[in-house]
């Protein structure tokens, strides 16, 4: 079946430090990958996605690459900032068992101090 | 904009009572919406997709008679824990799909704590 693996949390850095956030998958065929954020209190909010190979998403300076060869999609971001404190969630949509499905990495945590 | 809400926000029960969890989406009107369970330190699970107007499919291993959702409208989708016990204790989190999007997003509700004494 379909699995995420991420880089277990919590993540601590200072602010305008370089962040990668590592996450492999396990699916057959071709996933679309994503990267959730949930701010403390709220709902997770789709950062951004990428539904091919060699596909990159991004958003808010936030970046992650689809590739296939390594089966991962890292994320990463050039400068945080203390708004970007949060958990990070990695998730595939897979071909099987109906395209809405949803599968998720366990999060990492990411603090990001002054 | 689109917009999910969870109602309530916490809740504590005691052992054998039951205890009931709205998902609404807000602004925009979804067919189909999801619940998901997650521990501490643990990945959202999914546990069923609730279909409007029709029954909910179920993940294995998810009680259907335990966990009863019901979909009665296109933005109001509720999870029942029955007969709750401490082991479902948990944060109970629910999506809802944007029907006018082709894209399968879903849209993630803040989450239900879920406490059983």
């Amino acid at each position: 079946g379909n699995s995420v693996t991420q880089m277990e949390g919590p993540v601590t850095l200072s602010e305008e430090a370089f962040l990668t956030i590592n996450c492999t998958y396990t699916a057959t065929g071709y996933p679309s990958l994503f990267w959730y954020v949930q701010y403390p209190g709220e709902g997770l909010q789709l950062l951004l996605k990428a539904t091919k190979a060699d596909d990159k998403g991004s958003n808010k300076g936030f970046e992650a690459t689809y590739r296939k060869e390594t089966t991962s999609f890292h994320l990463e971001k050039g400068s945080v900032q203390v708004s970007d404190s949060a958990v990070y969630f990695c998730a595939l949509r897979g071909l099987t068992g109906g395209g809405n499905k949803l599968t998720f990495g366990t999060g990492t945590q990411l603090k990001v101090e002054l | 904009g689109a917009v999910v809400s969870q109602h309530p926000s916490w809740v504590i029960c005691k052992s054998g009572t039951s205890v009931k969890i709205e998902c609404r989406s807000l602004d925009f009107q979804a067919t189909t919406m999801f619940w998901y369970r997650q521990f501490p330190k643990q990945s959202l699970m999914l546990m069923a997709t609730s279909n409007e107007g029709s029954k909910a499919t179920y993940e294995q291993g998810v009680e259907k008679d335990k966990f009863l959702i019901n979909h009665a409208s296109l933005t109001l989708s509720t999870l029942t824990v029955t007969s709750a016990h401490p082991e479902d204790s948990s944060f109970y989190i629910c999506s809802a799909r944007k029907e006018e999007t082709a894209s399968y997003e879903q849209y993630f509700g803040p989450g239900t704590r879920l406490t059983v004494t």
